[in-house]
C-alpha cells in the first residue's frame, strides 16, 4: 500500500534549537518524490523542501533540511534555529510514478519563546 | 496578487445543494489538482489534470466532479452536497516536475 505516516501528532521545540520531524513512507515504487509543506494557522500550504527518490544528496532549503534514509524509507524534516513563526502544522508528502499523491496526517509544531 | 486563486473562500450550503468551487492560476503550469484536508487525516487528492483534455480520478473522486475550461481554470463541483463533505478544499497547480502550488483554500461547510 502506498502510505505515508507521521507519527508526532504534536512537537514542541525551543526557540532557536534544532527540531525533526518524522516522516516514513511506503511504496514499492523506484521512482517518486518526497515534499514536506507548512500549513500556518491561516491555512495556506506552503511549499518548504523536495527529494527526489534518485537523490544521492541530502536536499537543503536555508533553514530547513530533508534527512533521507532510503533504505528505511524515511524522510525526516530537520528545522535548525526554530522562530516562532516556525509554528505550525508540517505535512509529509509523496508523489508517485502513477502520479497520485499521498499525505501524512500532519505534525503540529509548537515553538515555545 | 495570488498565483492559485480559488473562490470562494468560504461556503455554507445545504444538503441536496449543488456546489461549484473554482480555481484559477497564472503559474502557466499544465497540472491542476484537488484535494480535501480533513482533521487529522491530512489532504486527500480528488482528482487532478494534466493538460485541458486530460483527467484522472485521485484517492477519493467518488460524489465530485472536474472540468478543465482552460489551462489556467479548473473547477471542482459537488452534484448534490452531503453533509460528509464538509471540509477544506484546495486546489494546486504544478510544472511536470517540481512542487505544487497551492490556493488559500475554500472552506465549505453543507448543514
Amino acid at each position: 500500500a502506498q502510505k505515508i505516516t507521521q507519527t508526532q501528532p504534536g512537537m514542541f521545540v525551543q526557540e532557536k534549537e534544532a527540531v525533526t520531524l518524522d516522516c516514513t513512507y511506503d511504496t514499492s515504487d523506484q521512482s517518486y518524490g518526497l515534499f514536506w509543506y507548512k500549513q500556518p494557522s491561516s491555512g495556506e500550504m506552503i511549499f518548504l523542501i523536495y527529494q527526489g527518490s534518485y537523490d544521492e544528496q541530502n536536499a537543503t532549503e536555508g533553514r530547513y533540511s530533508l534527512n533521507f534514509q532510503k533504505a528505511r524509507k524515511s524522510a525526516n524534516l530537520v528545522i535548525s534555529a526554530s522562530q516562532l513563526g516556525d509554528s505550525a502544522m508540517y505535512f509529509c508528502a509523496m508523489w508517485l510514478n502513477n502520479n497520485d499523491m499521498r499525505f501524512g496526517a500532519g505534525t503540529r509544531l509548537t515553538v515555545k519563546p | 496578487d495570488a498565483d492559485v486563486t480559488q473562490t470562494p473562500r468560504n461556503r455554507i450550503t445545504k444538503t441536496g445543494k449543488r456546489i461549484m468551487l473554482e480555481c484559477s492560476q497564472t503559474k502557466g503550469h499544465d497540472r491542476m489538482y484537488w484535494y480535501r484536508q480533513d482533521p487529522g487525516l491530512g489532504l486527500r487528492l480528488i482528482y487532478y489534470s494534466f493538460d485541458v483534455k486530460d483527467i484522472n480520478k485521485g484517492e477519493i473522486s467518488d460524489g465530485y466532479s472536474v472540468s478543465r475550461q482552460a489551462q489556467a481554470k479548473f473547477s471542482l463541483s459537488l452534484e448534490s452536497a452531503i453533509p460528509n463533505q464538509t471540509a477544506l478544499y484546495f486546489c494546486a497547480t504544478s510544472a511536470r516536475t517540481g512542487p505544487q502550488h497551492f490556493g488559500d483554500g475554500t472552506r465549505l461547510s453543507i448543514l
